[in-house]
């Protein structure tokens, strides 16, 4: 079965402290990660991809296929990081059929 | 360019009514894709379109359908609708040449509720 797990509903954090937002898949084959985000009030957008390896606003994801997971990392939160995370899969066969997690809230305190 | 809308923002609607939902791709793209958005749950996949036609389908049954029109704009159709029809409904956009899942974007979704 494919499916994508986000064990942690809300992440609360203080500004500067490290943040890791966790991501376990569950796929037969070989998936492509996302990390999507909604900011108060914005619509979803795409923050990274694994394929990409880059960072975007210093988040980091390393695809980790021995334990099924994807965790978003980014060393030093900041207030504007605060907004809903989903992580989701996309199948090689499946192009455009997009496997959301249930989605983590990032709350970064000042 | 808007890049993808959706309409209408809100409706409200009772058990057993239809709805009709409408998005209109951004400017270039040829590939619509809707998605349900339960409260407090990732969006899930209902289905894609491209040249008119269904291509892929999410595990929702016959109640859900849609139509794309020429210029690419689509509307999702919900029949008999249930309490747990209740959601946010999104459409996603892209280029089916390029077949990538990371090219969608999203609009800002409507926002359903049955009573």
């Amino acid at each position: 079965a494919q499916r994508v797990t986000q064990p942690e509903k809300l992440l609360s954090v203080f500004k500067g402290a490290p943040v890791e937002l966790k991501c376990n898949y569950s796929y037969s084959g070989s998936p492509e990660l996302f990390w999507y985000v909604q900011y108060s009030r914005q619509r979803l957008q795409l923050l990274l991809r694994h394929i990409s390896r880059e960072s975007i606003k210093g988040f980091t994801a390393d695809l980790n296929k021995g334990e099924t997971s994807f965790h978003l990392k980014k060393p030093f939160a900041q207030e504007e990081d605060s907004a809903m995370y989903y992580c989701a899969l996309s199948g090689l066969s499946n192009t455009g059929k997009l496997i959301f997690g249930q989605g983590t809230t990032l709350q970064v305190k000042p | 360019d808007a890049g993808v809308t959706q309409s209408p923002t809100h409706l409200i609607k009772t058990r057993g009514q239809q709805v009709t939902l409408r998005c209109s791709p951004k400017s270039g793209h040829d590939t619509v894709s809707w998605y349900q958005q339960a409260l407090g749950q990732g969006p899930q996949f209902i289905f894609q379109y491209y040249e008119e036609e269904e291509r892929q389908r999410g595990n929702f049954p016959d109640r859900f359908s849609g139509h794309q029109f020429p210029n690419y704009s689509s509307e999702l159709n919900v029949n008999a609708l249930l309490l747990g029809d209740s959601a946010l409904y999104l459409c996603a956009s892209s280029l089916y040449a390029v077949r990538r899942a990371d090219t969608q974007y999203f609009g800002p979704g409507t926002r359903l509720t049955v009573l």
